[in-house]
């Protein structure tokens, strides 16, 4: 399956800091899109990037893609208790399969 | 706006029951997907469906079975609840299997 592997499992910040987080892929893809998710609830799509594309922004967010390493990664800037969620990444290839996520905490 | 309903939020069922999970989207969409999501394991794929009556088997079948027989309303079927199937169930939809996917809220079941 084309599963994405989010790092960190877990990242505790101060509010105002940025956060990083990581996810690796194994085979080629068409696109990788990342997720949130707060607690008990559904998934949000945050952002998709395609293979030709190297980095994307939206609001606060930005993701870069670097298809030599299998590797994305999504930064989240001044983060903010609401930022408080899990995050996911997947990636295509006949279905969508997702890792088990990184949980971010943003302190007050 | 795009909308994904599931027919319970939280449901209780005893051990050997058959449970339908019922899920709902108004956006037309082809594909739709059931997946379950349990601490440190993500979300895992139950099922899938890309038309009106057709379905694959995702990554954990095993214990479920599906029904589509309209484009708006995926079901999953437990045909005899265990209790391994305590789980949150998540259901999606796109229209484009590589594309963003649409969730529900979920449902938390809970097998006795």
């Amino acid at each position: 399956s084309q599963q994405g592997e989010e790092d960190p499992q877990a990242l505790s910040i101060q509010e105002g800091e940025n956060a990083t987080m990581n996810c690796s892929y194994k085979t080629s893809i068409n696109n990788l899109q990342w997720y949130r998710q707060n607690s008990g609830r559904g998934l949000v799509h945050l952002i998709l990037i395609r293979s030709n594309e190297r980095e994307k922004h939206s609001g606060r967010l930005r993701v870069t893609l670097d298809t030599s390493k299998k590797r994305s990664s999504l930064f989240i800037t001044a983060s903010r208790a609401a930022d408080t969620a899990s995050y996911f990444c997947a990636t295509d290839r006949n279905d969508m399969r997702f890792g088990a996520g990184t949980r971010l905490t943003v302190k007050p | 706006d795009v909308k994904v309903t599931q027919s319970s939020r939280y449901l209780v069922k005893r051990t050997g029951e058959k449970v339908f999970l019922e899920c709902v989207q108004d956006m037309d969409h082809e594909n739709m997907f059931w997946y379950r999501q349990d601490p440190g394991l993500g979300l895992r794929l139950i099922y899938f469906s890309y038309d009106v009556k057709m379905k694959e088997k995702g990554d954990i079948p095993e214990g479920y079975s599906v029904s589509r027989e309209k484009k708006e309303r995926f079901s999953l079927i437990l045909e005899s609840a265990s209790t391994n199937q305590t789980s949150m169930y998540l259901c999606a939809s796109t229209w484009d299997i590589q594309e963003t996917q649409y969730f529900g809220p979920g449902t938390r079941l809970l097998v006795l």
